[in-house]
């Protein structure tokens, strides 16, 4: 089956970096897209990966290995807007987008 | 670009009422819009996916006759929950994407829809 794991939660503090993995094994790849979504609100597109290697935005960095089926969202410099939950897709053989529970980052100060 | 829109953005309706919801791409023909629900706390959960002039695809477990779509044309498409009840109260978020050069891009979302029914 296709399947996503990215942590449920994590903390950090305000100015830190954190860093959130997210593991996939999906019939097929044709790209891995990272989504913020604050609470009561929708998701907006933070990055896409569809080669090895760092892509890096701003203060936002994301990072795919394909071969070990990994990808990981690095966060800078924390602001607590960054308090929100990160979400983790992947387009499969299909282009059928499989989405990852999510992760919800709390931002301490 | 890649404006989304959403409405209404929130919607309050009586048990045994329907209710439709519609998603328009604003600056950008949309090959395929999706639908998705959210309760609170949880993931979303892909409900459907719509290309324009054909036949909704729907996830597994999702009534087809309760929730009805129509994508009549690039930019525009409609959910209707039928005979809502108070189950069906939730989060409610489409979204599109385009084919480019065989190439799909991001999905964009729209604002969403809060559903509640009483």
């Amino acid at each position: 089956g296709q399947n996503i794991d990215q942590p449920t939660e994590m903390t950090a503090t305000e100015g830190a970096i954190v860093q959130i993995n997210c593991t996939y094994q999906t019939s097929g790849f044709n790209g891995l897209f990272w989504y913020q979504q604050h609470a009561g609100e929708a998701p907006t597109f933070l990055s896409y990966n569809v080669l090895d290697g760092l892509e890096e935005k701003g203060r936002f960095s994301s990072f795919l290995s394909r071969s070990k089926g990994y990808s990981y969202l690095l966060l800078k410099e924390l602001q607590m807007k960054d308090s929100a939950s990160y979400l983790c897709a992947v387009d499969d053989s299909n282009y059928q987008l499989i989405w990852g529970a999510g992760t919800k980052l709390i931002i301490k100060p | 670009g890649a404006v989304v829109s959403q409405h209404p953005s929130w919607v309050i309706c009586k048990s045994g009422t329907s209710v439709k919801i519609e998603c328009r791409s604003l600056d950008f023909q949309a090959t395929t819009m999706f639908w998705y629900r959210q309760f609170p706390k949880q993931s979303l959960m892909l409900m459907a996916t719509s290309n324009e002039g054909s036949k909704a695809t729907y996830e597994q477990g999702v009534e087809k006759d309760k929730f009805l779509i129509n994508h009549a044309s690039l930019t525009l498409s409609t959910l209707t929950v039928t005979s809502a009840h108070p189950e069906d109260s939730s989060f409610y978020i489409c979204s599109a994407r385009v084919l480019a050069d065989n190439v799909y891009n991001e999905q964009f979302f729209g604002p969403g829809t809060r559903l509640t029914v009483l």
